[in-house]
């Protein structure tokens, strides 16, 4: 069965240091992968997606970075977190069209908080 | 652009009535509609999905919606709620003119179900 998993749970850091959030993705291969943020517990904002290995599009132009150096590992980074970069992050993956398999997947997330 | 609007902030219902959360959206061509809840602190989990066929939709833990295409909604339901309903819900759509398939979420709406 497919599963995927997020981590840290929580985080908090300095303004000004770096970020990494790993996300990866097991029983499937090849799948579209997603980065979220979720501000105030409220509405979703689409990051980055990546459809492939080293294939990534963003979203919103902002201060964070994404990564795919395998294919079911999504990776989120900063070289210097802001303020606003607080929030809570949610990676989530969805088969490949073909696959018959129409879901979306989501990670239980990665509360971040700069200090 | 595609988009999906949830009218209500929040709704509150008292158990054992009967609940709804109201979605539209706008989409080009056929849409593929999604509801997911999400509880405090955790990750988005799936409630149900249309993709074609019945407008009737019936999901995980009791859940139901009709699509309706004529008013371009996608509304929620339950025959009768429990507290333990008590959540933040999103309605999504996916973006099938983008290579990432990507979804949109509409804003949220928090369910409170008093007893």
């Amino acid at each position: 069965s497919q599963t995927i998993h997020q981590w840290p749970a929580t985080l908090v850091q300095p303004v000004g240091s770096p970020l990494s959030l790993e996300c990866t993705v097991e029983g499937t291969s090849n799948p579209n992968l997603y980065w979220y943020r979720q501000a105030a517990g409220r509405g979703l904002q689409l990051l980055f997606y990546s459809v492939g290995i080293g294939q990534i599009s963003s979203e919103v132009p902002q201060n964070l970075s994404a990564s795919r150096p395998q294919d079911r590992q999504f990776i989120l980074s900063s070289k210097k977190l802001l303020l606003s970069d607080s929030g809570f992050y949610l990676c989530a993956w969805r088969a490949t069209p073909g696959q018959g398999y129409y879901g979306y997947t989501f990670g239980s997330g990665t509360r971040l908080t700069v200090v | 652009a595609q988009s999906v609007a949830q009218p209500e902030d929040q709704v509150n219902v008292a158990e054992g009535n009967p609940l709804t959360v109201k979605c539209t959206y706008s989409v080009s061509g056929n849409p593929y509609l999604f509801w997911y809840v999400q509880y405090p602190n955790r990750g988005l989990q799936f409630l149900l999905k249309y993709i074609t066929g019945d407008n009737l939709v019936k999901g995980s833990y009791g859940f139901e919606a009709e699509f309706n295409k004529s008013q371009t909604s996608f509304h929620l339901k339950k025959p009768s709620a429990l507290v333990s309903d008590s959540a933040l819900y999103f309605c999504a759509v996916r973006d099938i003119n983008n290579a990432g398939n990507m979804l949109t979420f509409g804003g949220g709406t928090r369910l409170m179900v008093k007893p």
